[in-house]
């Protein structure tokens, strides 16, 4: 039981890249949210879905995108990447009682 | 919105001291309220959680919280400190009852440090 699964770990893009950050769980949880971290601030909502097909804003999205086009996956899109974007990335899942369960983490670095 | 403030981004302890780690929350009505734990370079784990069966609640590793509505806090104790305790330890308080969504608000953290 891998619970949730983030892929890369590590990333250094370049002002100005795109990429995808992967997640997948394998608790068929009905939520999945995407949080940042950054020194000092605790954990920031970016964007989360309630069920396969929807999605919605947090805290702070812009610059974000994501999709949940399948139950288990939800994938986090920076399209043009900034240096405020550095930070580091958790994906997150939960049931409908309040348990959360985080990812390890997807370091990302953008020069 | 909710929000929830973490007194002290740093606290130090002697190993077999006690650990208080503070936590106030704002909210309209008493929410879901967490502490997480989180230690290098990994994700963040669940220590405890109160949803009002009882304010006082016992997580994993000997931690425990008590949840106090007149101060609107929920702080974290430890009686005895030890040294694979040191972590960073985040607050966070849930969406308000009636909602099965678990959109945390976090804490800005606090760093314990545990000396021998």
């Amino acid at each position: 039981n891998a619970g949730v699964t983030q892929t890369p770990k590590f990333r250094v893009l370049k002002t100005g890249q795109s990429m995808t950050l992967l997640c997948a769980q394998d608790m068929n949880h009905e939520y999945m949210y995407w949080y940042r971290q950054d020194p000092g601030m605790g954990l920031r909502l970016i964007h989360y879905s309630v069920g396969e097909g929807t999605t919605a804003k947090g805290e702070v999205p812009d610059g974000y995108n994501v999709s949940r086009l399948k139950k288990q996956n939800f994938l986090l899109g920076l399209e043009s990447a900034a240096p405020s974007q550095t930070s580091v990335y958790f994906c997150a899942s939960s049931p409908r009682d309040h348990r959360t369960f985080f990812g390890q983490g997807t370091r990302l670095t953008v020069v | 919105a909710q929000s929830v403030t973490q007194l002290g981004s740093h606290v130090s302890v002697s190993e077999g001291a006690l650990v208080l780690l503070r936590c106030n929350y704002s909210s309209s009505v008493p929410p879901y309220l967490f502490w997480y734990v989180q230690y290098p370079n990994q994700g963040l784990q669940l220590l405890l959680k109160y949803t009002s069966a009882a304010t006082l609640v016992k997580g994993i590793n000997g931690f425990e919280a008590e949840f106090k509505k007149s101060e609107t806090s929920f702080h974290l104790t430890k009686p005895s400190a030890h040294m694979s305790d040191a972590a960073e330890y985040f607050c966070a308080v849930s969406d308000e009852r009636g909602s099965t969504l678990g959109r945390l608000y976090f804490g800005r953290g606090t760093q314990l440090t545990v000396w021998p």
